[in-house]
């Protein structure tokens, strides 16, 4: 089974500042899919970003990019110049390739607090 | 408006008290699924559908039960609830079960106490 680990639970950046959260997965699988939501304190879960693991080149939304290390099975979110709108609980989670359930397997979460 | 409403939002009941909660979507969605998330575990799927009448266990099935008679609707049913389902409830769906790159739609999440 598919595990994500994300290894903090709390961070905290500078208005206009750069952060990386940092992901972890473990897999057997060669072909699968990682995204990273985004959880505001209205408890909607966004989307901000999502990597094909055959596509070697890091995927990219504005402010917010990926570094996709598959070797290593890592997956970060860089956030870019960031705002108070920022400000929530991230997930990374990872999809199987195969089809069929397409269950998102998640990590525990970071809880990401900007400071004006 | 392209969305996946549940119901109730907030919901407090007692030990035992069958309950339902509805999700519904509005997009011609084949597959919705329903996850918990509590703090520290992240989010974990209960059951899943693919389409009408098709529907499979998830990583955390006991104690819940679906059904999909409709490709739209996707309720999750507590027919005995005790305080460990105490959560976050999530109802998710997306174009279809063929894997890929679809993007899974979520609805607003139910906050769920059972006393």
């Amino acid at each position: 089974a598919q595990t994500v680990t994300q290894s903090q639970p709390e961070m905290s950046v500078q208005e206009a500042e750069t952060v990386t959260l940092s992901c972890t997965y473990d897999t057997s699988e060669s072909d699968y899919y990682l995204f990273w939501y985004k959880q505001p304190p209205s408890r909607q879960m966004i989307l901000v970003i999502r990597q094909e693991a055959y596509k070697q080149q890091n995927a990219t939304e504005n402010r917010f990019s990926v570094n996709f290390q598959k070797a290593a099975k890592s997956f970060s979110l860089k956030i870019s110049d960031s705002q108070l709108g920022d400000a929530a609980m991230y997930f990374c989670a990872y999809r199987s390739f195969d089809f069929g359930n397409e269950k998102l397997t998640f990590g525990t979460g970071t809880r990401l607090t900007i400071i004006p | 408006e392209a969305q996946v409403t549940q119901n109730p939002r907030y919901l407090i009941t007692v030990t035992g008290k069958k309950l339902t909660v509805t999700c519904s979507q509005n997009m011609n969605h084949e597959y919705m699924s329903w996850y918990r998330q509590d703090p520290g575990l992240g989010l974990r799927q209960i059951y899943y559908s693919m389409n009408v009448e098709v529907t499979d266990k998830g990583d955390v099935p006991e104690g819940y039960k679906v059904s999909r008679k409709e490709k739209r609707n996707f309720p999750l049913i507590l027919e005995s609830p005790s305080p460990n389902q105490t959560s976050l409830y999530f109802c998710a769906s997306s174009p279809d079960g063929a894997g890929g790159y679809n993007e899974q739609f979520f609805g607003p999440g139910t906050r769920l106490t059972v006393l």
